[in-house]
């Protein structure tokens, strides 16, 4: 079946520092992807989507590229800020459902 | 636009008890999830529904467990004779499906089972 992997955290960081998240998928055919994030007691929200092949999502700085030579998803940001600290999960849908990653930890020091 | 409510937002029962979760989607939104995530997991699907009609369950989703979303707006999530495995987060998330719809998915703050 359809499965999404991404990269194991936590990742620590410092302020300005360089941002990338691998994920990587398996799927039959070309599901929208999404990446999702879940701050410090709050609920998920959606950070960015890229629904086909090429389409580059982006938000709030944070942008990711739908790779499907490398059935890749990978989130990135020029220069993190403490306030991005928070758990980041990589999703596919499949039918009406998502089906997401294990979720990456982000730590950004001051 | 109030955003997907939960109640009750915690619950601590005894293994063998039934517990009953409540969702509020966006009220526009016809389409209503149930997830489940554990510590250190993304969320899991369970089930979902199109206005009133159940579209698709997971095999996650034991006899024990049943939803329903009886007028097609609320949705209730009930687990009965609960175990230890249960405890989670228990997440309810709301789309706009159709011509119009985005079908994004917006998720509530969920409510956090403890079976002790």
């Amino acid at each position: 079946g359809n499965s999404v992997t991404q990269m194991e955290g936590p990742v620590t960081l410092s302020e300005e520092a360089f941002l990338t998240i691998n994920c990587t998928y398996t799927a039959t055919g070309y599901p929208s992807l999404f990446w999702y994030v879940q701050y410090p007691g709050e609920g998920l929200q959606l950070l960015l989507k890229a629904t086909k092949a090429d389409d580059k999502g982006s938000n709030k700085g944070f942008e990711a590229t739908y790779r499907k030579e490398t059935t890749s998803f990978h989130l990135e940001k020029g220069s993190v800020q403490v306030s991005d600290s928070a758990v980041y999960f990589c999703a596919l849908r499949e039918g009406g459902k998502l089906i997401f990653g294990q979720g990456t930890e982000l730590s950004v020091k001051p | 636009d109030t955003g997907v409510s939960q109640d009750p937002r915690h619950k601590i029962t005894k293994r063998g008890q039934n517990v009953t979760f409540r969702c509020d989607p966006i009220s526009e939104h016809n389409r209503l999830y149930w997830y489940r995530q554990t510590l250190g997991q993304g969320p899991e699907f369970l089930t979902y529904f199109q206005n009133e009609a159940q579209l698709e369950k997971s095999r996650l989703l034991s006899d024990r467990f049943s939803a329903e979303r009886p007028k097609g707006s609320f949705s209730t999530l009930e687990i009965q004779r609960t175990e230890q495995g249960d405890s989670a987060m228990y997440l309810c998330a709301s789309s706009l499906a159709g011509p119009s719809g985005s079908y994004e998915q917006y998720f509530g703050p969920g409510t956090r089972l403890t079976v002790t």
